[in-house]
């Protein structure tokens, strides 16, 4: 158990709706990261927060956007669904931001479907 | 971010080593290199990272060229726990935090 914690664990919904992802990251982990995987795109880096506050993009959609709470909890809201945004979103959390030797720590995933 | 090149698909022998190329010719002296691995349905995790020395810690080896143009992640006495995707990744201190996963290796581990 990474300590990241991930829901909904499976989300099924049709193409033109919204949904939002999830995740509490380790207790003590400022920074959060959320990456997509799909089978053609392997692991997909899309944004990064650290502490409430934008710190790096990368493929992430316009029709995508993320927040980082007070709490810490981090969510992924994902609009005007397309067929191909079905996938694995993963979160990720790490103490800081800085080191590049530190770790990040992986939740399981939101498996998501679009129909 | 510099690039790491890895074989698509390595086979091995349960309770046999497994050595696990990574080629990043283009690393850069701030450049740490860290491997991660994704067991079937699950997050990445981590696996061992290291700058220049050699490292071993509880899951692997990391043995690191003397030139850092390429490395090997050791799993000394392989499982069938150890099948997964094995990915490795260069980390520089100068740029964003994130770590931009390649496709990896993904390493089966015969009984």
């Amino acid at each position: 158990d990474s300590g990241v914690t991930q829901t909904p664990k499976h989300l099924i919904t049709a193409t033109g709706q919204r949904v939002t992802l999830r995740c509490s990251p380790r207790s003590g982990d400022l920074s959060v990261y959320w990456y997509q995987q799909s089978l053609d795109q392997g692991l997909q880096f899309l944004i990064q927060y650290y502490n409430g506050e934008e710190r790096a993009k990368g493929n992430i959609l316009e029709r995508f956007s993320a927040q980082q709470f007070p709490d810490l909890h981090s969510e992924l809201n994902l609009s005007s669904l397309e067929l191909g945004d079905s996938a694995l979103y993963f979160c990720a959390s790490s103490v800081a931001v800085g080191a590049t030797n530190e770790k990040l720590f992986f939740g399981s995933g939101t498996q998501l479907s679009v129909l | 971010d510099a690039k790491t090149t890895q074989p698509n698909s390595m086979e091995s022998n349960e309770e046999e080593p497994v050595h696990l190329p990574c080629n990043h010719s283009t690393i850069s002296g701030t450049d740490y290199i860290h491997w991660y691995r994704q067991l079937p349905s699950q997050g990445p995790e981590y696996v061992i990272h290291g700058l220049t020395s050699n490292v071993n810690n509880r899951m692997a080896s990391l043995a690191i060229a003397e030139d850092r143009k390429s490395s090997t992640l050791i799993l000394h006495r392989a499982t069938l726990r150890d099948a997964a995707v094995y990915y490795c990744i260069l980390r520089d201190v100068r740029g964003a935090q994130k770590l931009v996963f390649g496709q990896g290796t993904r390493l089966t581990i015969n009984p």
